[in-house]
């Protein structure tokens, strides 16, 4: 079944390290990914995107990795920052719309 | 420019009571959408709209009702409130499908 799951729950890294939060996904009809960051007690805002006829995709600070034959994605944030801290989730799309969120990682950012 | 804006922000029912959660957006976005989102389940799908005037189920359309009478407006109802409802719901709009969504605050509901 379709599915959009995350390794990691929890990441704690030391501020002005780079961030690494992956995602691994099942449905290889997916052809388009988000990542959102959703801070505490507000709603998710896009962060990054790509679509399946990509592999790489950076962004201010951010870059986007997409793996197809492993159906994996991943974040990278570089040079985190405290304001960094807030739960990050991986979304799929199939076409139309239905995007399958994942359950989401909390990301620590240790001053 | 408010984005999307969702009211009421906090509300606690009764089992049983009924009530509307009105979300509205300022970006004439075709697409709007119904999630709630429960710990460590992600987001899911409620209902959504295409369209003024149109809706469809999601993934977890069981105890709700939604309309769409205008654009810039979707509404979420809970005709009899049930304590698995207790969640937080999120509101989002985009300009098409496949694409980006924008998202509301939240609203926090309890049903006891």
């Amino acid at each position: 079944g379709e599915s959009v799951g995350l390794h990691l729950p929890t990441l704690s890294v030391q501020e002005g390290d780079n961030s690494i939060i992956n995602c691994a996904y099942s449905n290889s009809a997916s052809d388009y990914f988000i990542w959102y960051k959703q801070e505490s007690g507000k709603g998710p805002q896009f962060i990054i995107d790509i679509r399946s006829n990509m592999d790489k995709r950076q962004g201010q600070r951010v870059t986007v990795l997409l793996n197809k034959t492993v159906k994996h994605l991943s974040l990278q944030i570089a040079a985190t920052q405290p304001g960094d801290s807030a739960v990050y989730f991986c979304a799929e799309n199939s076409g139309g719309f239905k995007t399958i969120f994942g359950a989401g990682t909390r990301l620590f950012v240790k001053a | 420019n408010a984005g999307v804006t969702q009211t009421p922000k906090f509300r606690v029912l009764k089992t049983g009571q009924s009530m509307t959660l009105l979300c509205a957006q300022d970006m004439n976005h075709e697409y709007m959408y119904w999630y709630r989102q429960d710990p460590g389940m992600g987001l899911r799908l409620i209902h959504y709209s295409v369209g003024e005037g149109t809706t469809a189920k999601g993934e977890v359309p069981d105890g709700y009702n939604v309309s769409r009478l205008k654009k810039q407006n979707f509404l979420l109802g809970l005709e009899s409130a049930a304590p698995s409802q207790t969640s937080v719901y999120f509101c989002a709009s985009s300009p098409r499908g496949n694409t980006e969504a924008f998202f509301g605050q939240g609203t926090r509901l309890t049903v006891v």
